[in-house]
């Protein structure tokens, strides 16, 4: 069974409209980041969110993070065309280990 | 934006050939991994290095492929025999430290035919 998993599968909204996407993971962590990654390039990180912070912005970007419940969200506002992706959670299993474990993201899709 | 190159973008190889990837990470970070993601968005962990040293490494890095970070030089994934599940894009990200962000490569898609 997957340790980092987003949900829902894909999303389709139009432009100007808000979305989220949620993640829920199964082991102890030190920070939970959340990837963007396009077609035909790699991921890239949005934001890094560590295990004693509850919520964190980066412009029209908002991380939530519930450690008791193992959950975290991503909500973009004012969503825009280049906002197309496939959304991905990393967390990197806590204890002091370096390597990310990704889920297998959600397919945003923004119509004009 | 991320800085990590890597070569070539596309590879193709026959089954049982070598397969040779390389990634060139931002300067002044230390630690480098390698990651594979099949077509299902599925990220496997292959290994990482801090300069020049492997930290960690699942069995499958141990058997069949060969990864180093030479200082001075690009780092390298070699796949030794190639197998039609190899086929997948192949990851490099660099990290300033650890339980950092790590900046990712646009990947080596190899395709073994």
């Amino acid at each position: 069974s997957q340790l980092a998993e987003e949900n829902p599968w894909a999303l389709s909204v139009h432009e100007g409209e808000s979305v989220t996407v949620n993640c829920s993971y199964k082991t102890s962590i030190t920070a939970l980041q959340w990837y963007r990654q396009k077609s035909g390039e790699g991921p890239a990180q949005l934001i890094l969110i560590r295990s004693n912070e509850r919520e964190k912005r980066n412009g029209r970007l908002r991380a939530t993070l519930d450690t008791s419940s193992q959950s975290s969200s991503l909500s973009i506002t004012a969503t825009r065309c280049e906002d197309t992706a496939v959304y991905f959670c990393a967390t990197d299993g806590g204890g002091g280990a370096d390597r990310l474990t990704f889920g297998k993201g959600t397919q945003l899709i923004i119509q004009p | 934006n991320s800085k990590v190159i890597q070569t070539p973008r596309y590879l193709v190889k026959g089954q049982g050939q070598k397969a040779k990837m390389r990634c060139i990470p931002e300067k002044g970070h230390p630690v480098v991994f390698w990651y594979q993601q099949n077509k299902n968005n599925e990220f496997k962990f292959l290994i990482n290095f801090q300069n020049q040293e492997v930290l960690q490494q699942i069995d499958m890095t141990e058997k069949r492929f060969s990864a180093e970070c030479p200082s001075n030089s690009p780092c390298s994934l070699e796949i030794q025999s190639s197998e039609a599940g190899d086929s997948a894009l192949y990851l490099c990200a660099s990290s300033p430290g650890h339980q950092d962000t790590q900046y990712f490569g646009p990947g080596t898609r190899l395709l073994v035919l």
